[in-house]
């Protein structure tokens, strides 16, 4: 067990649905990072919260948001599915990525 | 802007062999490197890091990295392959350790196989 919890760890839905991956970061990290894997794309660097704050954004797509609570959690919520956002989506976290950030077991969304 | 080059996508070494996995990177200042195995239907498990210290690098499982800016590069070898050792493995890059640069860009990764 990492200490960043993901869940579902599965998800099937249909295009067009809606979908919120949960992201709970490991005890005292203070940012998470989103990223999703595809076999195509890759890793690929999606959105970075710190302390409830947006700091930085990547290859998000427009259709895609996040937040991060108080409690320090985050959520990435996921609308308008195509096919093509078939992925493994991942949480990590950190205090600072000196340490290298602690990544969660992952989601993967599988939209039909 | 910050990117990783993995050369190739597959490396087949025998059991007890050298492991040899090549990363090059590009950044605008001074780097953090980092190594990650993905074992499958697993997240990411960092396996070394590089933060300006030592530049030779000592990780888990036997693994060790060497920082060489001259070359640009950050290899990830172990002496002696093990079955176990057979994953995908990324390289990755942050250009800070906080604020918006510290986010990783990562390499394509390369699958590791290892041959009885």
């Amino acid at each position: 067990d990492s200490g960043v919890t993901q869940t579902p760890k599965h998800l099937i839905t249909a295009t067009g649905q809606r979908v919120t991956l949960r992201c709970s970061p490991r005890s005292g990290d203070l940012s998470v990072y989103w990223y999703q894997q595809s076999l195509d794309q890759g890793l690929q660097f999606l959105i970075q919260y710190y302390n409830g704050e947006e700091r930085a954004k990547g290859n998000i797509l427009e259709r895609f948001s996040a937040q991060q609570f108080p409690d320090l959690h985050s959520e990435l919520n996921l609308s308008s599915l195509e096919l093509g956002d078939s992925a493994l989506y991942f949480c990590a976290s950190s205090i600072t990525s000196r340490g290298g950030y602690t990544f969660g077991s992952g989601t993967r969304l599988t939209v039909v | 802007a910050q990117s990783v080059t993995q050369l190739g996508s597959h490396v087949s070494v025998s059991e007890g062999a050298l492991v040899l996995l090549r990363c090059n990177y590009s950044s605008s200042v001074p780097p953090y490197l980092f190594w990650y195995v993905q074992y499958p239907n697993q997240g990411l498990q960092l396996l070394l890091k590089y933060t300006s210290a030592a530049t030779l690098v000592k990780g888990i499982n036997g693994f060790e990295a060497e920082f060489k800016k001259s070359e640009t590069s950050f290899h990830l070898t172990k002496p002696s392959a093990h079955m176990s050792d057979a994953a995908e493995y990324f390289c990755a890059v942050s250009e800070g350790y906080t604020g918006a640069n510290s986010k990783l860009t990562f390499g394509k990764g390369i699958t590791l196989s290892v041959r009885p």
